[in-house]
């Protein structure tokens, strides 16, 4: 597709469940960003690669947070054990992410996972 | 640390009216900065990019001013519309690289009533 995709759009764990999120960025974007957003609140920077290499996971909130993107496309984002306080919308964007002058390195979107754990 | 900060957190018009949408940051050092429209349960819709060397950008009904110096930006929304109804969040960008991460305010709730 032409956009970001994510999946699975919702996703409920019972507490201490393992989860997995996926995303699609847009296709030859180099950057991929993970952000969390808590209900109420504005995204929180969780992640970022630049092709397959993580260059900045200082966002992520333990570590039972791991997020992978093997070939520099498709990531995954990993929660193990998962508490009540993972629940959240875990929004993936892409980006061109080059860094010539005349590029903007603007993030596009995808629409979320909404994770809820019991 | 870059914190940015949005007021008011809610706002309710009538249809028609003109509205501004406020965004400051505390480190002016920023690359550039993006306003969003997230509808509820929605993912986010870029709707401006202002890089650092400009003073504002438009699309349509919108315009976004930029002013660097004192940490500030505004969305202005022209003949407001039901449609227009969603959270708008303004989100500055350091730098490029490992830089390269959004920081963003927590957004403003926009109510266009008939």
């Amino acid at each position: 597709g032409a956009g970001v995709s994510q999946s699975p759009r919702y996703k409920v764990a019972k507490r201490g469940q393992d989860v997995a999120l996926r995303c699609d960025p847009i296709s030859g974007h180099v950057s991929l960003f993970w952000y969390q957003q808590a209900l109420g609140q504005g995204p929180e920077f969780l992640t970022y690669f630049q092709n397959e290499a993580q260059l900045d996971k200082s966002g992520l909130p333990s570590d039972r947070f791991f997020a992978e993107r093997p070939e520099g496309s498709v990531s995954t984002l990993k929660i193990q054990r998962t508490q009540q306080e993972d629940s959240a919308v875990y929004l993936c964007a892409s980006s061109q992410g080059l860094a010539a002058a005349h590029l903007v390195n603007e993030q596009f979107f995808g629409p979320g996972t909404r994770l809820t754990v019991l | 640390k870059q914190e940015v900060t949005q007021i008011p957190a809610a706002l309710s018009v009538p249809e028609g009216e003109n509205l501004v949408l406020n965004c400051s940051f505390t480190d002016s050092a920023i690359y550039n900065l993006q306003w969003f429209r997230q509808d509820p349960g929605k993912g986010l819709t870029s709707l401006l990019l202002i890089q650092s060397s400009q003073r504002e950008q438009t699309s349509g009904r919108l315009n976004a001013s930029l002013d660097k110096s004192s940490g500030r930006s505004t969305l202005y929304i022209a003949a407001s519309q039901p449609g227009d109804s969603a959270t708008y969040l303004c989100a500055v960008l350091l730098g490029t690289g490992t830089a390269s991460k959004l920081t963003f305010g927590t957004g403003t709730r926009l109510q266009v009533t008939l």
